[in-house]
C-alpha cells in the first residue's frame, strides 16, 4: 500500500515555465515533508522540506504548498531550467519521532531549452 | 571528501551467492540508515543506526539480510543466498540526530542478481 503517492512519472517544462510537481499521502500520521532530487547514478539530494504546521514553505526558486486538509503538497520551481531535469521525490515522516522516510515513486522533470 | 562513500559502486553476483555493502558515513553523524530502491520505485527503508545499536528494522528486511555498524562508524550490509529479487540499488544515508534536512545519501550500490 503506497502511503506517499506521486501520480505523474513524467514532467516535461520549457526552460523559463512554472514546474509543478504533486504529492499525495493516506497516513494521517505524517507531519513533515520533504522533496528530494536525484541524478542518475547519484544518491537523492535535499531540495525542501515543510512542517505540517505550515502550508507554504519557499526557497529561492523552488516552494513548497502543503494542504493538509486534501493530504496533498506541492513543489513549484520557478522559473524551470534545463539543470533541473532529474527525477523528485515526495518523503514523509510521522510524528512518531522516527526519522525514518516514507517515499514516494518519483516524478521525472524535463526541462526543454 | 566529506560526503556518505559506498562500495562497491556496482556488484553482479550470480543466485545463491553472499555479497556485502560497506557505507562510510559522515564522520560526526551518529544516525546511519540503509534504503532499497528499485526500478521505478522510490527509496523504502530497510534499517537504521544509532551509534552502533540498530534501533529499526523493516520488514523488507528479510532473515537473508543483516547489517552491522561496529563503534558506530562504517556499517556493512550483507546478503546472503542472493536471489534475482534483490536487485536493487542499495542506498546508505547518515545524519546528526533526528533532523532529516540532515539526511545526507551517498550514491548507492547498483546490485544486479544474475
Amino acid at each position: 500500500d503506497q502511503q506517499v503517492k506521486q501520480n505523474s512519472p513524467s514532467l516535461s517544462v520549457q526552460e523559463g515555465r512554472i514546474s509543478i510537481l504533486n504529492c499525495d499521502y493516506t497516513n494521517s500520521m505524517f507531519d513533515y515533508f520533504l522533496w528530494y532530487k536525484k541524478y542518475p547514478a547519484e544518491g537523492p539530494t535535499f531540495l525542501i522540506s515543510i512542517s505540517s504546521i505550515k502550508d507554504k514553505n519557499e526557497d529561492g526558486r523552488f516552494t513548497v504548498f502543503l494542504n493538509k486538509s486534501a493530504k496533498h503538497l506541492s513543489l513549484h520551481i520557478v522559473p524551470s531550467q534545463p539543470g533541473d531535469s532529474a527525477v523528485y521525490f515526495c518523503a514523509a515522516i510521522p510524528n512518531s519521532g522516527y526519522s525514518t522516510l516514507t517515499f514516494g515513486k518519483g516524478t521525472m522533470l524535463l526541462v526543454s531549452p | 571528501d566529506t560526503g556518505v562513500s559506498q562500495n562497491p559502486r556496482h556488484k553482479i553476483t550470480k543466485r545463491g551467492q553472499n555479497v556485502t555493502f560497506r557505507c562510510d558515513p559522515i564522520s560526526e553523524h551518529n544516525r546511519l540508515y540503509w534504503y532499497r530502491q528499485t526500478l521505478g520505485q522510490g527509496p523504502e527503508f530497510l534499517t537504521y543506526f544509532q551509534n552502533e545499536a540498530q534501533l529499526e528494522k523493516s520488514r523488507l528486511l528479510s532473515d537473508r539480510f543483516s547489517a552491522e555498524r561496529p563503534k558506530g562508524s562504517f556499517s556493512t550490509l550483507e546478503i546472503q543466498r542472493t536471489e534475482q529479487g534483490d536487485s536493487a540499488m542499495y542506498l546508505c544515508a547518515s545524519s546528526l540526530g533526528q533532523g532529516p534536512n540532515g539526511y545526507t545519501f551517498g550514491s548507492g550500490t547498483r546490485l544486479t542478481v544474475v
